[in-house]
């Protein structure tokens, strides 16, 4: 049982335009969410984070939105650079629970100049 | 200051070969997590150490152990290895209590092909 889905293995957008990547979690004990990037040949690595108690984080171009009740965020670029293509995955945990963070299949970003 | 480490970076082992991945970190993180990147897949969690000393299974467990030498260190084992574990693997370091709140930070990955 996937607990974590992000439904779309891949976007294509044009520079400048915005990205909008989304995740849908089943489990409501999660209450805090990340996203991570990964380039090809690296590690993932942090991207931007929201608590359950928000509905949005915002850092430079990037904001993160959580709707609790249809248990779905998005990650959204404005404006999208070429730099961004990247694979984008989506995360949850449990704050009350272990630390295991489980993570979304991704979905793979190209921003097209 | 290295964050996460992971040796070796590239490794190709015969069918019932043994290896043991090497992990460190230097953040001084409580929690310290093995990953396995195959693709369509996502990131699947083999192993995790929430403290030295403990450890726990995570989604994939079959065929690996793992032992927290100390604080820094987390290594992965491959017992008799398969072609089935040809992957990418992750060793990621954490403190995500809501004290301590931190994220993962994960090691440049070690890509493992079974022969």
């Amino acid at each position: 049982d996937q607990q974590v889905k992000q439904n779309s293995p891949s976007l294509s957008v044009q520079e400048g335009r915005i990205s909008i990547l989304n995740c849908d979690y089943t489990n409501s004990m999660f209450d805090y969410f990340l996203w991570y990037k990964k380039y090809p040949a690296e590690g993932p690595t942090f991207l931007i984070s929201i608590s359950s108690i928000k509905d949005k984080n915002e850092d430079g171009r990037f904001t993160v939105f959580l709707n609790k009740s249809a248990k779905h965020l998005s990650l959204h670029i404005v404006p999208s650079q070429p730099g961004d293509s990247a694979v984008y995955f989506c995360a949850a945990f449990n704050q009350g629970g272990s630390e295991k963070l489980v993570f979304g299949k991704g979905t793979k970003l190209t921003v097209n100049p | 200051n290295a964050g996460v480490t992971q040796t070796p970076k590239f490794q190709v082992l015969k069918t019932g070969q043994s290896m043991t991945l090497q992990c460190a970190q230097d953040m001084n993180h409580n929690s310290m997590y093995w990953y396995r990147q195959d693709p369509g897949m996502g990131l699947r969690l083999i192993y995790y150490s929430a403290s030295e000393g403990t450890t726990d299974k995570g989604e994939v467990p079959n065929g690996y152990n793992v032992s927290r030498l100390n604080k820094r260190e987390f290594s992965l084992r491959l017992e008799s290895a398969a072609p089935s574990q040809t992957s990418v693997y992750f060793c990621a370091s954490s403190s995500l209590r809501r004290e301590l709140r931190d994220t993962q930070y994960f090691g440049p990955g070690t890509r493992l092909t079974v022969l």
